[in-house]
């Protein structure tokens, strides 16, 4: 079956300490890629988006995303990262077939929880 | 702009009861989704309106669950009669209708449903 897969599902880091979430999908045509983030209390905010172009995009609060289009794979990074962003991060897939167009899949999500 | 809005925040009914959630688009997009995460699992489509019209609700559950969106403005979501397994999470989240491909969602707050 097609899906989303987030390689962690908790991690634990000190502030200052490099940030990767890897996120692969199964789907094998023309995609589009997210990365959502929810703060505590806080509705889901897009972080960054991928559709076509330079596979390195960056977003918002110093966060950036590599799409590899041969390893099916979306990974998320922070090089040095804040007790701010603690969160849970989502990966989320658009696959664009006729019967999919809009409907986002997601992994399962993974709680950060950056320490002082 | 005020972002995605929904109500209730939270939900509390017992099993057989019925539920009303509401959406409240951005203004001006005619792209509705709703999604819902059950507690543990990740974040699934339920179904996607453009205006007033059912795009694809290939992700509805079963016949209990059925939403409108009447006009093209708000949305509601009814599950009658409700049972344990619905509770959850529900999100709501609206696009413009955009070029193809590039359809960016902006999600609600999310209403938590718990069924006692």
């Amino acid at each position: 079956a097609q899906s989303v897969s987030q390689h962690n599902h908790h991690v634990i880091l000190s502030e200052a300490a490099s940030l990767e979430l890897g996120c692969n999908y199964s789907y094998g045509g023309t995609v589009n890629l997210f990365w959502y983030v929810q703060y505590p209390g806080q509705h889901l905010q897009l972080l960054l988006k991928y559709f076509s172009g330079d596979p390195l995009v960056k977003g918002i609060k110093g966060f950036e995303a590599e799409f590899i289009k041969s390893k099916f794979s979306f990974n998320l990074r922070k090089p040095s990262v804040q007790w701010s962003d603690t969160a849970e991060y989502f990966c989320a897939v658009n696959p664009m077939t006729t019967d999919s167009w809009g409907k986002l899949q997601f992994g399962a999500g993974t709680q950060v929880v950056v320490t002082p | 702009e005020a972002g995605v809005t929904q109500f209730p925040s939270h939900s509390v009914i017992e099993k057989g009861q019925t539920v009303t959630l509401r959406c409240d688009p951005i203004s001006g997009h005619d792209n509705l989704y709703w999604y819902r995460r059950v507690m543990g699992k990740e974040i699934k489509f339920l179904l996607h309106f453009v205006k007033e019209s059912k795009q694809d609700e290939s992700g509805m559950p079963n016949n209990r669950f059925l939403a409108e969106r009447t006009g093209g403005t708000y949305s509601t979501l009814k599950v009658q009669p409700a049972e344990l397994e619905d509770s959850g999470v529900y999100f709501c989240a609206s696009s413009q209708v955009p070029p193809a491909g590039t359809d960016t969602q902006y999600f609600g707050p999310g209403t938590r449903l718990t069924v006692l």
